[in-house]
């Protein structure tokens, strides 16, 4: 099944604890991108990778940094969390065909709450 | 950058009736106009989408239309069913060097009455 995983679902930590959070694709797909979902904001992205090595950052990439050393996985890293990084994370991928306007896979989210 | 603005955000409707939710965007060179569904404890999923080039578009009882004159558009859900009751997203795209980055609408949650 096609799909777009991400762990863990739920998280709870504490200010400045490292965390990493997972974000796998199944489909060969070249770009991936994380996005965070706040109340009466929408998803904003935090940051986007168009292929392996090759990232960027998006709208809201302060306190946030990403690694593409694989073509399936992007994981999203966060070195010294803060309370205002509590949101709904979602990971999405697509394969890009150069005219723009490819279908995004999101993968199911991760709740964080940072205390 | 893009901005996009989503009305309503919140709407009931009685099991049956039509459902309308309303986009604009900010950019003129924005080029492809997705709309997601997004389920309880769920990632958004794409339900259908309008490119640039194209002023309507239906996919059973969704639709959607775009006026890029006016720069906005809309979906139409008509017959709803309580399926349909769940979060809905607009989304404006528009590729800059390889990124392909959805600007949302602060969402609608729709809410079908039986």
């Amino acid at each position: 099944e096609a799909q777009v995983t991400q762990n863990p679902r739920y998280l709870i930590t504490v200010t400045g604890k490292k965390l990493t959070v997972t974000c796998s694709q199944n489909m060969n797909h070249e770009y991936m991108s994380w996005y965070r979902q706040d109340p009466g904001l929408g998803l904003r992205q935090i940051y986007y990778s168009m292929n392996v090595e090759v990232t960027d950052k998006g709208d809201v990439p302060e306190g946030y940094k990403v690694s593409r050393k694989e073509k399936r996985n992007f994981p999203l890293i966060l070195e010294s969390p803060s309370p205002n990084q509590t949101s709904l994370y979602f990971c999405a991928s697509s394969s890009p065909s150069g005219g723009g306007g490819e279908t995004q896979y999101f993968g199911p989210g991760t709740r964080l709450l940072v205390l | 950058g893009e901005n996009v603005e989503q009305h309503p955000s919140t709407l009931s409707v009685q099991e049956g009736d039509s459902a309308v939710i309303k986009c604009t965007y900010s950019d003129s060179a924005s080029n492809y106009f997705p709309w997601y569904k997004q389920e309880l404890g769920k990632g958004p999923q794409l339900i259908i989408d309008i490119r640039s080039n194209v002023g309507e578009k239906k996919d059973q009882r969704i639709a959607v239309t775009l006026n890029k004159t006016a720069k906005h558009f809309s979906l139409h859900i008509t017959e709803t069913q309580p399926e349909d009751s769940a979060v809905y997203f607009c989304a404006a795209s528009l590729t800059n060097f390889g990124n392909e980055k959805l600007t949302f609408g602060t969402g609608t949650r729709l809410t079908i009455i039986p």
